[in-house]
C-alpha cells in the first residue's frame, strides 16, 4: 500500500533549536519526495522536493531509500517557521497523485 | 503568471444536495488534481484531469465527478452530498512534461449540514 507517516502531530520548540519533522513512506517502486508547508491563512506550497537537493529557510531533507525516510531538519528554528508541515510522495511515473501524511505542525516559541 | 484560484471560498450546502466547485489552473499547467482534506487530515487524492479527461482516480465513489475545459480549467461536482462530504476541498495544477510540482489553490470549504 501507498502510505506517507508522520508519527508527530505537534513539535513545540523553542527559537534557536534544532528541528527534525520525522517522515517515512510506503511504497514499492520509485518515489518523489516532497515537503509542503502550509502558513497560517496561506495555501498548501511546496518547501522542497528532494530531486532538486536545495535547502529553502535553512531547511534540508534527504532520501534515505533504504530506511524509506525522508525527515525535514533545520539547525536553529525561527518563529517564523511555525506552520503545518506534509510529508507527501508521486510515484516517479509522470502521474501526478500525491500520497500525503497527515502532518505536523511546527510551533516554535520565543 | 496567475496562481490557481478555486471558487468559491466556503459553501454550506444540505446533505442530498448536489455541488459544484471550480478551478482556474496556473498558466502553462494542463494537469489538474483534486484532493478532499477532512479535518485533521492530509489531503486526499479524488481524481485528475489530464487534456480534458480523467486519467486517474482515488478511492471515492462515482459521485464524485469532474470535468476539465479546452482551458485547463476544472470542476468537481458533488452528487448526493453527506455529511461525511464535509472538508476542504483543494486543487491542484502541475506540468508532467515540464515535471513541476503541484501547485495548490486557496482550497473551497464544503460544510454539509
Amino acid at each position: 500500500a501507498q502510505r506517507v507517516t508522520q508519527p508527530e502531530k505537534l513539535l513545540s520548540v523553542f527559537k534557536g533549536a534544532p528541528v527534525e519533522l520525522k517522515c517515512n513512506y510506503s511504497y514499492s517502486g520509485s518515489p518523489e519526495l516532497f515537503w509542503y508547508v502550509q502558513y497560517s491563512r496561506q495555501r498548501l506550497q511546496l518547501l522542497l522536493r528532494h530531486i532538486s537537493r536545495e535547502s529553502i529557510k535553512g531547511f534540508t531533507a534527504d532520501l534515505n531509500k533504504g530506511e524509506t525516510s525522508f525527515h525535514l531538519k533545520k539547525p536553529f528554528a525561527q518563529e517564523e517557521d511555525s506552520a503545518m508541515y506534509y510529508c507527501a510522495f508521486r510515484a516517479n511515473t509522470g502521474f501526478q497523485k500525491l500520497v500525503f501524511g497527515t502532518g505536523t505542525r511546527l510551533l516554535v516559541s520565543p | 503568471e496567475t496562481g490557481v484560484t478555486q471558487s468559491p471560498t466556503h459553501l454550506i450546502k444540505t446533505r442530498g444536495q448536489q455541488v459544484t466547485l471550480r478551478c482556474s489552473s496556473q498558466s502553462g499547467h494542463n494537469t489538474v488534481s483534486w484532493y478532499q482534506q477532512a479535518l485533521g487530515q492530509g489531503p486526499q487524492f479524488i481524481f485528475q484531469y489530464y487534456r480534458e479527461e480523467e486519467n486517474g482516480r482515488g478511492n471515492f465513489p462515482p459521485r464524485f465527478s469532474g470535468l476539465q475545459f479546452p482551458n485547463y480549467s476544472s470542476e468537481l461536482n458533488v452528487n448526493a452530498l453527506e455529511l461525511d462530504d464535509s472538508a476542504l476541498y483543494l486543487c491542484a495544477s502541475s506540468s508532467p512534461v515540464l515535471n513541476t510540482e503541484a501547485f495548490f489553490g486557496q482550497g473551497t470549504r464544503l460544510t454539509v449540514v
